[in-house]
């Protein structure tokens, strides 16, 4: 199994809403990652969890907080977003090691905040 | 000035030529590279990974690295339809990176029939 498996895929939410975002992956992999990916952008890095710690936090908005509950579980939890945080959400894994920059990516959940 | 350059194109050929694709970064302490495709609104799929100068090929992709230049490039030989697709270059400084990448802008490719 080399597969990152986002759920949902899209996701349509208010403003005052509190949804979560779901990833999964069963690669053994030590190392997850949430990114965020504006349209024709690269994507941003959010959240890096390593051994299910949260290893770095790039600034990212509290209205974003992420979970780890087990070392192949990955949330984003959402909850007052704005239009502007409207992108396709990427989750990601990588194997500990000399080739950790190697990233597997989910397919993303598509999400747009009215 | 952003650390890795990567023109976003468009960039359109016929079916059956080759594709070349190049990124240049600035950052000397960079040592791996990875060239992603990513199709519209999918996740990026992550097709080479190399660490040295020269070249490494894998099917009908080869990619390039010219520390020296601080200038990598992907060639897709024999291109088809299913290559149009955005190709992300990804570069990394050190193995404690951890998803640090530094990618490009992404060139959007389009192979015509």
């Amino acid at each position: 199994d080399t597969e990152v498996t986002q759920t949902p895929k899209h996701l349509v939410m208010g403003m005052t809403n509190k949804k979560s975002l779901k990833c999964e992956q069963h690669m053994g992999h030590r190392a997850m990652y949430w990114y965020k990916q504006k349209a024709k952008k690269p994507p941003e890095l959010m959240f890096v969890y390593s051994y299910e710690k949260l290893s770095i936090n790039e600034s990212v908005p509290s209205r974003f907080s992420p979970e780890c509950p087990n070392s192949s579980l990955l949330n984003l939890h959402l909850h007052a977003l704005q239009p502007e945080d409207s992108a396709l959400y990427l989750c990601a894994s990588s194997q500990e090691g000399t080739e950790n920059e190697k990233l597997f990516f989910g397919s993303g959940t598509q999400l747009s905040v009215l | 000035q952003k650390e890795v350059e990567q023109d976003p194109g468009p960039l359109s050929v016929p079916e059956g030529a080759i594709v070349s694709l190049n990124c240049t970064y600035s950052n000397s302490a960079f040592q791996y590279f990875m060239w992603y495709r990513q199709y519209s609104r999918k996740g990026p799929e992550l097709l080479m990974y190399t660490y040295s100068s020269g070249n490494k090929e894998d099917g009908r992709f080869t990619a390039q690295v010219d520390k020296s230049s601080k200038y990598i490039s992907l060639f897709i030989r024999d291109s088809q339809p299913s290559d149009s697709a955005t190709y992300l270059c990804a570069i990394g400084e050190t193995t404690d990176s951890w998803g640090k990448l530094q990618f490009g802008a992404g060139t959007q490719v389009v192979v015509t029939p």
